[in-house]
């Protein structure tokens, strides 16, 4: 089973909509999140990262996380076309190894 | 932004040929990495490096060798290719520890 999980597998919304995507860890050790937004046939950007409890906000993106739960979510309110995307969930730990363990994603669409 | 390269783009390679995958980056940055990509597996990490001269196995290293030479350079070597390893591999690097990573654009292999 892998330690990162994201949900849904994919999720269309309309052209100026909310989205909203969840990602959980089964590793107690995990403690920093990432978000990665991959276009399809180009590589992973970084989006955006948290590792405090609480949430984050950037432009039309907002990050939570619950680090008693493991559960981070990433909101995109109007969302656009070009958002369309993989948003892919990262996690790594604090016991000194950095290595990130990615989820499988979450296929988003944002139809006109 | 960092700047990340991989050589070749696509490469079409037959069982039980030898393979070898290069990544440069310009960013003097310590810590390289070798994922896979595979539909309903998100990025998997193969090999990682902390910089020249060091290698480390990643999560599904069986298969694949890698070599780091240089600050700049990070090999991935499928000694005896199979078409299980066909995948689309990407290259990324990060400072130290929490750093975002930066992955190259990707190279799609396919073993016949």
């Amino acid at each position: 089973q892998q330690k990162v999980q994201q949900s849904p597998e994919s999720l269309i919304v309309p052209e100026g909509g909310m989205a909203s995507l969840n990602c959980t860890s089964s590793d107690r050790n995990v403690d920093y999140f990432w978000w990665y937004r991959q276009h399809s046939g180009k590589s992973p950007k970084m989006l955006m990262s948290i590792f405090s409890n609480g949430e984050k906000e950037e432009g039309r993106f907002t990050v939570h996380l619950n680090k008693a739960s493991l559960h981070t979510s990433l909101h995109i309110r109007d969302s656009q076309p070009s958002d369309s995307a993989l948003y892919l969930c990262a996690a790594s730990g604090s016991s000194g190894s950095w290595q990130l363990i990615f989820g499988s994603g979450t296929q988003l669409t944002v139809m006109p | 932004e960092a700047a990340v390269t991989q050589s070749p783009r696509n490469k079409v390679a037959v069982t039980g040929g030898k393979v070898t995958l290069s990544c440069n980056q310009t960013n003097n940055h310590n810590n390289m990495y070798w994922y896979r990509q595979d539909t309903g597996h998100g990025l998997r990490l193969i090999h990682y490096s902390y910089g020249a001269g060091s290698t480390e196995k990643g999560d599904i290293p069986d298969g694949y060798k890698a070599s780091r030479p240089s600050q700049e350079n990070f090999s991935l070597i499928l000694e005896l290719a199979t078409p299980s390893q066909t995948s689309v591999y990407f290259c990324a690097s990060g400072g130290r520890d929490r750093d975002t990573q930066y992955f190259g654009p990707g190279t799609r292999l396919l073993v016949l």
